[in-house]
């Protein structure tokens, strides 16, 4: 069974340019999710999907962020335009769902993108 | 506010046993994951406790004591690719994954 995939795996750009990562999660999961995680810290949640609809993006900064995932499966998130504190690896995980036990919230990553913002 | 304590850096000896502890304060409770992740890759999954006790997992064991916000992961039998970073996560009455910021584990021979 194939994993989470991620691409691309890593993207340098200039601040002030657009930028897209894009996602799969593994076949058959409801929940998706995008973090952000800097050097030594943990995860930080930008949005949680379930299906199509965003059910958490509390934390996603709509000025800059966007995100969609139209068809409920594989997910774009964008930001433009990119500043130098958006340097971060940006982490995509699924999940079967995302209420009841580590059987359906259990979180599967992707390798994530390292994105540098020069 | 939702905090996840865990110490910064750990060293241990191959071949040892190490505890990491996890503190936590969050609103509500639906239960408590441990992450590994090694540098440059992303989290796996290594265990999750919901009701208090010991989890036990080959090498590894996870206890929780909700009473008293409190999680330790145990690593026995240290091996040199256990060198990583070990992220404690609870899910809140909400669902939402509150992340600690992770514990780099040292292993040296």
């Amino acid at each position: 069974e194939a994993g989470v995939v991620q691409s691309p795996r890593y993207k340098i750009i200039e601040k002030k340019q657009p930028v897209a990562f894009w996602c799969n999660p593994i076949s058959g999961h409801n929940t998706l999710y995008w973090y952000l995680q800097n050097l030594g810290q943990g995860p930080e949640l930008l949005i949680r999907y379930e299906n199509e609809e965003a059910v958490d993006d509390s934390q996603l900064p709509k000025d800059r962020f966007s995100a969609e995932r139209l068809k409920g499966v594989d997910s774009t998130l964008k930001i433009q335009p990119a500043e130098l504190g958006d340097s971060a690896v940006y982490l995509c995980a699924s999940s079967l769902s995302s209420s009841g036990g580590a059987g359906v919230n259990e979180q599967f990553f992707g390798p994530g993108t390292r994105l540098t913002v020069l | 506010g939702q905090n996840i304590d865990q110490p910064t850096e750990m060293t241990a000896t191959e071949g040892a046993i190490v505890q990491i502890n996890c503190t936590y304060q969050t609103s509500g409770f639906n239960g408590l994951f441990w992450y590994q992740q090694h540098a440059g890759e992303a989290p796996t999954f290594l265990s999750y406790n919901v009701l208090d006790g010991l989890e036990e997992k080959g090498r590894f064991s996870s206890f929780l004591s909700r009473s008293k916000g409190y999680s330790y992961l145990l690593l026995k039998e240290l091996q040199m690719k256990d060198s990583a970073s070990y992220l404690c996560a609870v899910m809140d009455s909400n669902y939402q994954l509150i992340w600690g910021a992770g514990t780099k584990l040292i292993i040296k021979p």
